[in-house]
């Protein structure tokens, strides 16, 4: 059973640029958050993904974007990218129609120059 | 809002001994989880033990208990006959109940198992 598999694992980008992250949910899951951790900090909610549409959303600005396809996998956008963007990003899934844990990628390490 | 306090930013411990993680926080929430979560240097998040609120007990798994203190919204993690393989930075989540929630978390404790 795959679990929550994240690409890419690194990434460069330089300020200004546009990145894509993707996350393919554990096997049956159909609810994927997404999570910025800067480095010595916890996990920050992004926003979440079920039924294809952002069910809800953290503290962050609009060029924080995300989508959701119908084989229930994921991708965050982030457009006009800043030096403070530089961070891991997590993906977790979870089902949504009750309480369960939520399971983490390994996540995609993004560099801003 | 919610919020969670880690207040021990680093902690040490010898091998097979026990230690013990702080974590508190706010809500005004009546219905939810609480989580302890662990990242080794590999990156990937890992569950350790969860609690959930209306439940007295204290949550256990193997060398890895709680004591959850919902009046003084406490929420603590004792590892019992650490191991080198422990080493990691743990954090303290908290989730409200109902459908799939967002998950709060602490700013995360380093702990170092030492020989």
């Amino acid at each position: 059973d795959a679990g929550v598999t994240q690409s890419p694992t690194h990434l460069i980008k330089t300020r200004g640029q546009q990145v894509t992250l993707r996350c393919s949910p554990k096997s049956g899951h159909d609810t994927v958050s997404w999570y910025q951790q800067a480095l010595g900090q916890g996990p920050q909610f992004i926003f979440q993904y079920y039924e294809e549409e952002e069910r809800q959303r953290g503290n962050f600005p609009d060029r924080f974007s995300g989508h959701q396809f119908p084989n229930y996998s994921s991708e965050l956008n982030v457009n006009a990218l800043l030096l403070g963007d530089s961070a891991l990003y997590l993906c977790a899934s979870s089902f949504f129609n009750s309480y369960n844990e939520q399971f983490f990628g390994p996540g995609t390490r993004l560099t801003v120059l | 809002a919610q919020t969670v306090t880690q207040s021990q930013p680093e902690m040490s411990v010898q091998e097979a001994e026990t230690v013990t993680l702080s974590c508190t926080y706010d809500t005004s929430e009546n219905n939810y989880y609480l989580f302890w979560y662990k990242q080794p240097p590999s990156r990937q998040m890992i569950l350790v033990i969860r609690q959930e609120a209306y439940k007295q007990q204290n949550a256990t798994e193997n060398r890895f208990s709680v004591n959850f203190q919902k009046a003084a919204k406490s929420f603590s993690l004792k590892i019992s006959d650490s191991q080198l393989g422990d080493t990691a930075m743990y954090f303290c989540a908290f989730m409200k109940g109902g459908t799939a929630s967002k998950l709060t978390f602490g700013t995360g404790t380093r702990l170092q198992v030492t020989l």
